[in-house]
Formats: C-alpha cells, sequence, structure tokens
C-alpha cells in the first residue's frame, strides 16, 4: 500500500531532550516537507527536500533539523525541544511533477 | 500565492449534495485551485484540483467560475465519514512548486446529519 509512515505516532518528552520524528514513504517521491499544525495557525512548513541531500528551510525551520540521505527516509529532529515546539506534526510527499501531496498520519508532540 | 475566502462551518444532510464555496478573487492567470480534506487530526488528503475548466474525479466535482474568482467544491452524496474540515488552495504552477508548500487557511468545516 502506497503510504507515508510516521514514527512515533505520540511523543510525550521533556525540554532540552533531543529527539528524532522519522517519516518514511514507499512511493519513491522526490519531494517530502515537514509541517507543524497548531489551533488558529493552520498547517504551516517547516522543511522541504527536494530530493536525496537537497532540503531547505520554510517557513518556520527555527529550532529544527531535517536529513535526506536516502530518498524514502526524511526525518525531523529537535535537538533542543521547547515548550513552543508542542504541536501537531506532518510529513508530506510527492513527486516531481505530481499534484496530490501524500500525507502522514501525524505525529503529536508535547514538550514539557 | 492568492488568498481564499472560505465559510468557517457548513451542514449537510447525509445522502445530499455538499456545496463548498471558496472565493480566490485576486487568483492570477498561472494559479490553480486544489482541494484538500482533514479529517480529525488526521494527515490532510488531497481531493481534486483545477485550473479553469470544471473537473470530476471519483471524490467530488469543481466548480469554477469563468472569471475564476470563486470556486464550489461538490460532494454528490455526502456521507457521515465526509465531515472534515475542507481547505481551498490556491498555487502558482501545476506541480506545487519547487517549495513543495501548499499553504492551508483555516478552511470549512463540513458536518455531514444523519
Amino acid at each position: 500500500e502506497a503510504q507515508v509512515t510516521q514514527n512515533p505516532r505520540y511523543l510525550i518528552t521533556v525540554t532540552g531532550k533531543k529527539l528524532t520524528v522519522t517519516c518514511s514513504q514507499n512511493m519513491n517521491h522526490e519531494y517530502m516537507s515537514w509541517y507543524r499544525q497548531d489551533p488558529g495557525l493552520g498547517l504551516r512548513q517547516i522543511y522541504y527536500s527536494m530530493n536525496v541531500e537537497v532540503t531547505d528551510k520554510g517557513d518556520v525551520p527555527e529550532g529544527y533539523k531535517v536529513s535526506r540521505k536516502e530518498k524514502r527516509n526524511f526525518p525531523l529532529i529537535l535537538e533542543s525541544p521547547s515548550p513552543n515546539q508542542t504541536s501537531l506534526y506532518f510529513c508530506a510527499s510527492r513527486t516531481g511533477r505530481g499534484n496530490e501531496q501524500f500525507f502522514g498520519p501525524g505525529t503529536r508532540l508535547t514538550v514539557l | 500565492d492568492a488568498k481564499t475566502t472560505q465559510p468557517t462551518s457548513m451542514d449537510c444532510a447525509e445522502g445530499r449534495a455538499a456545496n463548498l464555496p471558496c472565493n480566490h478573487s485576486t487568483i492570477s492567470g498561472n494559479e490553480y485551485v486544489y482541494w484538500y480534506r482533514q479529517i480529525h487530526s488526521q494527515g490532510p488528503q488531497y481531493i481534486i484540483h483545477g485550473l479553469k475548466n470544471n473537473e470530476t474525479n471519483e471524490m467530488a466535482s469543481l466548480i469554477i467560475t469563468e472569471d475564476r474568482k470563486s470556486s464550489t467544491l461538490i460532494l454528490p452524496h455526502a456521507t457521515l465519514r465526509d465531515t472534515a474540515v475542507y481547505y481551498c488552495i490556491v498555487r502558482v504552477g501545476m506541480y506545487g512548486g519547487a517549495t513543495n508548500k501548499l499553504i492551508f487557511g483555516t478552511g470549512t468545516l463540513l458536518a455531514v446529519q444523519p
């Protein structure tokens, strides 16, 4: 089944404890993105990647890192999480010429 | 990307057609209209997109006015599972652009009533 998977789905952590949210897609898509969703603010893009080893900042990249060493994986790294990073996170992917973005199921992160 | 305006919420009876409007009066000639929906905190789901012609797929129909300043998403036979927030997004280019970014507004909460 074509899909985007994220892990973990739920995470509660404490300020300053490094964490990684994984994202994987099995559709051989070139483009991948990370979004965060907060009440009243909609979805905002954090980082995106056009292909392996090609990444760039989205609208809200502060406090996040990403890497794209393999085409299928696009992990989101929080080196020192803070409470303002408590949010619902979505990974998405699409082909280079595709109109449809495929979203993962989401990761709900709480930073205490 | 052009700004879109949608009603905050709408109700629809199960089995009836749901018509969701979207205004995008500042749309440019090369901007496409996309519709996505999000069922309670799940990942957004692509529905349909179009430039100026009406479009139909297995999920919905998209009607774009001749002046392209507004559009309507039609779910022909709404079911309870169609209850979701529906987002109308205007985007330059057919392929979503290099940034791969979709700008989601606040959308319309469609509540399908039994």
